[in-house]
């Protein structure tokens, strides 16, 4: 199973806004709206910031925004601030029951 | 407050067997699909495996179906991964995780802190 497609880092100074994209394909990201995106600190668990590809769990800052064009979702963090400074992982539900993460990204705030 | 535990880690041979817990607290988890996902010292997520919320659905990665088996007692809160067939590249931080839907998405709002296996001789 190949995982999605991120950079391995992204950078950005405070204030700023980066976007982070993952790519898979028709079987995955393209062809299901099951996609979501995960924020991880060092040392901790993974944390829900955007699922069904543009969707907010509550709690979590309006900064962070989720959007899709074909196989490609993205990820935005808007207002860039010191704490975004961690690990971001998309998922996507693949076809045959199965689920994929990305590679992940690391994110740092310059 | 959700909270939920893994259990069961920790150094086991090749080839060996090993049997993972999640318990729950703070809230039922018999509504919800549950997973594990796992994670090698300093690599990204891997999803493993996961199961409806009344235990009628499996779903596997490729990479254990046959040797991995997930559970779900509902009675007792309690969420298993039976693993057979131990191999070196199965070493990792396993987590559970609690879907936010009955069968299975990509929703996964609450993750425990992980358990540590390691495979080696």
């Amino acid at each position: 199973q190949s995982a999605l497609t991120q950079p391995a880092s992204v950078s950005g100074s405070p204030g700023q806004s980066i976007t982070i994209s993952c790519t898979g394909t028709s079987d995955d990201v393209g062809g299901y709206s099951d996609v979501s995106w995960y924020q991880q600190h060092p040392g901790k668990a993974p944390k829900l910031i955007i699922y069904d590809v543009d969707n907010r769990p509550s709690g979590v800052s309006n900064r962070f925004s989720g959007s899709k064009s074909g196989n490609t979702a993205s990820l935005t963090i808007s207002g860039l601030r010191n704490e975004d400074e961690a690990d971001y992982f998309c998922n996507s539900f693949r076809t045959s029951d199965t689920f994929v993460f990305g590679g992940g990204t690391k994110v740092t705030v310059l | 407050q959700v909270q939920l535990a893994e259990s069961g880690g920790g150094v086991v041979q090749p080839g060996r067997s090993l049997r993972l817990s999640c318990t729950s607290s703070g809230i039922t988890v018999s509504q919800y699909a549950l997973h594990w996902v796992r994670q090698a010292p300093g690599k990204g997520l891997d999803w493993v495996a996961a199961i409806s919320s009344d235990g009628s659905f499996k779903y596997y990665a490729d990479s254990v179906r046959g040797r991995f088996t997930i559970s779900r007692d509902n009675s007792r809160k309690i969420l298993s991964l039976q693993m057979n067939s131990l191999r070196p590249d199965d070493a990792a931080k396993y987590f559970c995780a609690r879907d936010e839907s009955d069968y299975a998405s990509s929703r996964w709002a609450y993750w425990g802190q992980g358990t540590l296996l390691t495979v080696s001789s």
